[in-house]
């Protein structure tokens, strides 16, 4: 099983560049999620989603977008990247209140 | 969502049993008590949760205050692969929210 896949592992954008963080997962899990970690720091859920169709706000989504047209991809747009939107993106699936599984992270750098 | 209290750091020795405690005094019925870990350069991972009942798995228990308003992550023979940033989450909603967690420190 590859379990939570993201791409790419590392990026670095300039400022007011565009970029899509893909995540896909082959569990049919209907819960996703994306968090940002900047160093040293706790994790904080941007956006996340319990079915196909349905997206709603975590606790930073400022600067992100995403869409959950399947349930295997939950894909994370940043627009006009800014050097504050530099950290590592994680996004993680869930089959409802279960534990949930994680992806090995998108480090991104803006500069 | 409801609150948990850990300690920020603990330090243990190696093949020692570790206890790991969680405050959630303001736990509602239906949350689940949930523990992730993770490890240095990774991303987290989930380790056990359990609703009312103590629960055993490969890799820890999961014991649960008959109140529910704590619970005790077990690690029965710590092992220097286990130093990592442990979560305590309750999860009754549809969000998963980290806190800040407690660093685990193994000595040889």
């Amino acid at each position: 099983n590859a379990g939570v896949t993201q791409t790419p592992k590392f990026r670095i954008l300039k400022i007011g560049q565009s970029m899509t963080l893909q995540c896909t997962q082959d569990m049919n899990h209907n819960y996703m999620y994306w968090y940002r970690q900047d160093p040293g720091m706790g994790l904080k859920l941007i956006y996340y989603s319990v079915g196909a169709g349905i997206t709603d706000k975590g606790e930073v989504p400022n600067g992100y977008n995403v869409s959950r047209s399947t349930t295997e991809d939950f894909p994370l747009r940043l627009e006009l990247a800014a050097p504050s939107q530099t950290s590592v993106y994680f996004c993680a699936s869930s089959y409802s209140l279960t534990g949930a599984f994680f992806g090995q992270g998108t480090r991104l750098t803006v500069v | 969502d409801a609150k948990t209290t850990q300690p920020n750091s603990m330090e243990s020795n190696e093949e020692e049993p570790v206890h790991l405690p969680c405050n959630h005094s303001t736990i509602s019925g239906t949350d689940y008590i949930h523990w992730y870990r993770q490890l240095p350069s990774q991303g987290p991972e989930y380790v056990i949760h359990g609703l009312t009942s103590n629960v055993n798995n490969r890799m820890a228990s999961l014991a649960i205050a008959e109140d529910r308003k704590s619970s005790t992550l077990i690690l029965h023979r710590a092992t220097l692969r286990d130093a990592a940033v442990y979560y305590c989450i309750l999860r009754g909603a549809q969000k998963l929210v980290f806190g800040q967690g407690t660093r685990l420190t193994i000595n040889p």
